[in-house]
């Protein structure tokens, strides 16, 4: 079976700080994807990355950065320089299907990150 | 592209009534669409798969009776809570994924519906 674990119930930061947000997965799979999502306080889920087991190479989108390491089934997040509007809920998520993730997904608990001024 | 809409966003009813939340894709055709709960500061777990024209996939744990799935359209899939209790009071969450056209078929969410049962 497979389990995401987001250790980190809640983080507060102050704007301006990197915070990283750690995600650990577990999957019996070779072939898998991995999803980040935010959820703000409306309750809509925003779709921030995917990525596939294939491919190891970090990303970085604007202030966001993904790593990805197999090697300690982790796919972390970081945000740089953060801003009040980043603060939200941040899932993520695992799934095995190998077309792309349109399978059911597995979500960890979530990390409520809080950015304050 | 890939916009999904749920009906109602929220909604109140009393105890013992039936609710009936929508879950559309509204320029894509989707055979399958997910249903998820999310109660208060919890997690997404799914709850179903609907696929159209079949019975719904209900995950270990979900009472099939109690929340009826119908997919009876490309781009329309219904959840109905039968006999609400207060406890079924949760933040639910379709999915629907696409049947072409998208990058390696990957499934885009609805805006969620607030259901409240007093």
């Amino acid at each position: 079976a497979q389990k995401v674990t987001q250790a980190q119930t809640e983080i507060s930061v102050v704007e301006k700080e990197d915070v990283t947000l750690d995600c650990v997965y577990e999957t019996r799979d070779t072939t898998y994807y991995l999803f980040w999502y935010k959820q703000p306080p409306s309750g809509e889920l925003v779709f921030l990355i995917r990525r596939n087991s294939f491919d190891e190479q970090n990303e970085i989108s604007g202030r966001y950065s993904w790593n990805f390491q197999k090697s300690t089934s982790s796919f972390n997040f970081t945000i740089t320089a953060s801003q009040v509007v980043d603060s939200a809920v941040y899932f993520c998520a695992l799934s095995e299907d190998p077309t792309g993730g349109g399978n059911k997904l597995t979500f960890g608990t979530g990390t409520q990150l809080k950015v304050e001024l | 592209g890939a916009v999904v809409s749920q009906h109602p966003s929220r909604v109140i009813c009393k105890s013992g009534t039936s609710v009936k939340i929508e879950c559309r894709s509204l320029d894509f055709q989707a055979t399958t669409m997910f249903w998820y709960r999310q109660f208060p500061k919890q997690s997404l777990m799914l709850m179903a798969t609907s696929n159209e024209g079949s019975k719904a996939t209900y995950e270990q744990g979900v009472e099939k009776d109690k929340f009826l799935i119908n997919h009876a359209s490309l781009t329309l899939s219904t959840l109905t809570v039968t006999s609400a209790h207060p406890e079924d009071s949760s933040f639910y969450i379709c999915s629907a994924r696409p049947v072409q056209g998208y990058v390696n078929n990957e499934q885009f969410f609805g805006p969620g519906t607030r259901l409240t049962v007093l």
